[in-house]
């Protein structure tokens, strides 16, 4: 069964810095990874999507990769900014099962 | 574009009572989801449904029933309520299987069940 971990918990670092948040799963059967952004008392964005075909996916400020190998996934934030504060969760998929949620890294950046 | 609303916001049960939460999306997607999060677990997968009068059992389907009589709704049921289905309950909607697209979730649905 497909586990997915995040580290670090929590994470709380001042403006500008870039940053890293990392995603772990246990089965490299992976197909695709997606990374989410949720609010305080929100639902969830979707920020990233990888399939499986790909390594990698940018968007402005944020980069994802996923190596299927070694079943991790990080998520590159650049020179971080206090409107990044949310808490970021990954989430795996399998070519037909559903996806595996992490727990999520609670990021805070202060000025 | 409203995207995926849920109703209600919060509610307060007393146990065994039943509740109706209910689920809407106005992007025409095939797929809808009901989850449950709860503290230090993640987001888990009560049920789902992969187009119009379709339902299928997620990870924690248990105490827990729905229903798309209506491509654009997705109600999830509580038909007793017990105190360990106090959590925060999301709705997501995609256009096709889940993994493949980017889902879409509403505000969530805070549930306390006394």
């Amino acid at each position: 069964k497909q586990e997915v971990t995040q580290i670090p918990a929590a994470l709380s670092v001042p403006e500008g810095e870039n940053l890293v948040l990392n995603c772990s799963f246990t089965d490299s059967a992976i197909y695709n990874l997606q990374w989410f952004r949720q609010d305080p008392g929100k639902g969830l964005t979707s920020l990233l999507l990888i399939q499986s075909s790909q390594r990698e996916q940018t968007s402005g400020r944020l980069n994802a990769s996923l190596d299927k190998s070694s079943g991790r996934s990080t998520l590159y934030i650049a020179a971080s900014q206090p409107g990044d504060s949310a808490t970021y969760l990954c989430a795996g998929g399998g070519n037909t099962d559903k996806l595996i949620f992490g727990t999520g890294t609670r990021l805070q950046v202060f000025p | 574009n409203a995207g995926v609303t849920q109703t209600p916001k919060f509610r307060v049960l007393k146990t065994g009572q039943s509740m109706t939460l209910l689920c809407a999306q106005d992007m025409n997607h095939e797929y809808m989801y009901w989850y449950r999060q709860d503290p230090g677990m993640g987001l888990r997968l009560i049920h789902y449904s992969v187009g119009e009068g379709t339902t299928a059992k997620g990870e924690v389907p248990d105490g827990y029933n729905v229903s798309r009589l209506k491509k654009q709704n997705f109600l999830l049921g509580l038909e007793s309520a017990a105190p360990s289905q106090t959590s925060v309950y999301f709705c997501a909607s995609s256009y096709s299987e889940q993994g493949f697209e980017t889902q879409y979730f509403g505000p969530g649905t805070r549930l306390l069940v006394l």
